[in-house]
């Protein structure tokens, strides 16, 4: 099993600019996540997906960010425009449901974003 | 919603000491409660968790004890190593839900 995999690993831009995140969650993982993560904050969820539909949007921080998964597959965050108190560290998690109900969460690597 | 604190945020050890880590939860409603090792600049990764109907659960020298009548779990590390030099976090999930809430994470060093 590849994990979650997330692209790219680093992204610098300049601020304004739109900034793309991607994510590949486990194969047969129905549950997508996509967290942030400073300093100050520590890990923040954004936004989840069950079944390719959002489920809870309310930790997207405003309207700049948006989420989408057009399929099982694949999932984007986008930020536009990108601001500097945008720069953190972005993670995709995926779960899976079963009959237990209890399965954790996996990880991808993260993308470390800076916006100057 | 659920509101995870956790305490210490810093944690210095011997190497070969014990490391205590602490957490508590606001919704009795929550029934599983992972924790996540995440070493520098690498991500979270699932160290053992434990489920509302069990009090305690060892997997070698980690061991999680839950409390649901004070709303509190703790992480508990034995024979510390300098490789366990990383930040912990707790997290609760509500029965019923996939979302988790993390506590904000505890950096241990472990000093050879």
């Amino acid at each position: 099993d590849a994990g979650v995999i997330q692209s790219p690993r680093h992204e610098v831009t300049e601020m304004g600019q739109e900034v793309t995140l991607r994510c590949k969650p486990i194969s047969g993982h129905d549950y997508l996540f996509w967290y942030r993560q400073t300093m100050m904050r520590g890990l923040e969820l954004l936004i989840y997906f069950n079944n390719n539909v959002p489920i809870d949007d309310s930790g997207m921080p405003e309207d700049r960010f948006s989420a989408k998964m057009p399929n099982a597959s694949f999932s984007t965050l986008k930020i536009q425009p990108s601001e500097p108190r945008d720069s953190a560290v972005y993670f995709c998690a995926s779960s899976s449901l079963t009959l237990y109900s209890n399965q954790p969460q996996h990880f991808g690597d993260g993308t470390r974003l800076s916006i100057l | 919603g659920e509101n995870v604190e956790q305490h210490p945020s810093t944690l210095s050890v011997q190497e070969g000491d014990s490391a205590v880590i602490k957490c508590t939860y606001s919704d009795s409603a929550s029934n599983y409660f992972p924790w996540y090792k995440q070493e520098l600049g690498k991500r979270p990764q699932l160290i053992i968790d434990i489920r509302s109907n069990v009090g305690e659960k060892k997997d070698q020298r980690i061991a999680v004890t839950l409390n649901k009548t004070a709303k509190h779990f703790s992480l508990h590390i034995t024979e510390t190593q300098p490789e366990d030099s990383a930040v912990y976090f707790c997290a609760a999930r509500e029965r019923g839900y996939q979302k988790v809430t993390f506590g904000i994470g505890t950096k241990l060093q472990v000093i050879p």
